[in-house]
């Protein structure tokens, strides 16, 4: 059964605190994307990765960090620099104009 | 950079059809995309655009203007199901295929 898994669904973390969000695709595409959603909003893209061991910014880069070893995993990791990290987080992955998301992460930092 | 607009909220009737516009300004344009996602789900993938027209897909069609920039998606015989929110999304950045997505349509479907 091909397809995205992020994990956890829902994540707490304390403010000051890295956490990282997992992302795993058996899909075999080349491109994965990571992608935040706030309320009420469209997705804004935060990093995007075209081959392993290769990645680019997107628009909202600042506070986060990403890495490509394996085709099938991007992990996003969100920083304590990352100044309102709270939001809806959303995996993607696609081999042409169509993207397959993830079930998503909901973060929550107190 | 970037900019899409449509409307944030639409009501239509059950049985009804239902248009959502979509105007961009954008450089490096490739094709409009329109998604759907229902609260709290993943956005799924409806349609694609890279030429100009019309572009059927079951009760779901989707056109492109690119003189005009302005596509829409029409939704035919509404179902309670398509209660959602709706993105269009311009695809720019060859091989890469960067989407930027507008701020969202949210459908309500009522009997």
């Amino acid at each position: 059964d091909g397809g995205i898994t992020q994990s956890p669904k829902y994540l707490f973390r304390k403010e000051g605190q890295n956490v990282t969000l997992s992302c795993e695709q058996n899909l075999n595409h080349d491109a994965m994307y990571w992608y935040r959603q706030d309320p009420g909003q469209g997705l804004r893209l935060i990093y995007y990765s075209q081959i392993v061991n290769d990645f680019q910014k997107g628009d909202i880069a600042e506070g986060y960090s990403v890495s490509r070893e394996k085709k099938e995993s991007f992990p996003l990791t969100v920083t304590s620099a990352q100044k309102n990290p709270t939001a809806f987080y959303l995996c993607a992955s696609s081999i042409n104009y169509e993207q397959y998301f993830g079930p998503g992460t909901r973060l929550t930092v107190t | 950079g970037q900019s899409l607009e449509q409307p944030s909220e639409v009501t239509a009737v059950e049985g009804a059809i239902v248009q959502i516009n979509c105007t961009y300004q954008t450089s490096g344009f490739y094709g409009l995309s329109w998604y759907q996602q229902h609260d709290g789900g993943a956005p799924t993938f409806l349609s694609y655009n890279a030429l100009d027209g019309l572009e059927e897909t079951g009760r779901f069609s989707s056109f492109l203007s690119r003189s005009d920039s302005y596509g829409y998606l029409l939704l035919q015989e509404l179902q309670m199901k398509d209660s959602a929110s709706y993105f269009c999304a311009v695809v720019s950045g060859a091989g890469s295929y960067q989407l930027t997505f507008g701020k969202g349509t949210k459908l309500s479907v009522i009997p």
